[in-house]
């Protein structure tokens, strides 16, 4: 079956990095990708990796990929207080609807 | 902006009622989707849509059905209104079925019931 597992909360201080992760069940999985929503918005598509790359970086995003353990990873460097948001995990199938983890709630202290 | 446009951004309704939500996808984008965001389900997979016609189902309750018009834009029909239905709808598009399945998603609309 489908499942995408991310732990809730994050707290982090402004400046450092954070690290989201993500696990996910479907060895299947074509594409895995990082939405952000913030509050009262709509989802944003950061970024997405094919499951054949280990690892992507646009900017401050890092995402690293381990297939073998299915664990997918988002790092965003100098974590702003702009950057607090929830942070999806979505993994899907070319042409097939995205399974959603819970998502992580990201929290910056200035 | 993603470019996805959704409408109405909010409405409250009774329960027992008929709401219908409207999508216009990005241009040139084929699919439609359909999600459901509420406190304790989370995001959860509707139905898709590919060119008009209803490629996959997920957690979509028979109350609700959904259709894509020649034009590609799309509605998701939500009858029988209960207070369980409260949710945020999202509506996403892509460009096709093969590879680089990037989809853009719309801001939503609310769904109160009281």
């Amino acid at each position: 079956g489908e499942d995408v597992e991310q732990s809730l909360f994050l707290s982090v201080r402004e400046g450092d990095s954070s690290v989201i992760n993500c696990t996910y069940t479907d060895s299947s999985s074509t594409y895995l990708y990082w939405y952000k929503q913030e509050p009262g918005a709509g989802l944003q598509l950061l970024t997405y990796i094919f499951s054949n790359m280990d690892m992507k970086q646009d900017q401050r995003l890092t995402v690293l990929l381990n297939k073998k353990d299915k664990h997918l990873s988002l790092r965003i460097a100098d974590t702003q207080t702009g950057d607090s948001a929830i942070y999806f995990c979505a993994e899907s199938k070319a042409g097939t609807a995205l399974i959603f983890g819970k998502g992580t709630t990201l929290s910056v202290s200035s | 902006d993603s470019g996805v446009t959704q409408t109405p951004k909010h409405l409250i309704t009774a329960t027992g009622q008929r709401v219908t939500l409207r999508c216009s996808p990005r241009s040139g984008d084929l699919s439609v989707y359909w999600y459901q965001q509420s406190l304790d389900q989370g995001l959860q997979f509707l139905i898709q849509y590919y060119n008009g016609e209803e490629r996959a189902k997920g957690n979509i309750l028979e109350r609700f059905s959904a259709q894509q018009f020649p034009d590609l834009h799309s509605e998701l029909n939500l009858s029988s209104l209960e207070l369980g239905d409260s949710a945020l709808y999202f509506c996403a598009s892509s460009a096709r079925q093969g590879s680089g399945n990037t989809i853009y998603f719309g801001e939503g609309s609310w769904l109160t019931v009281v």
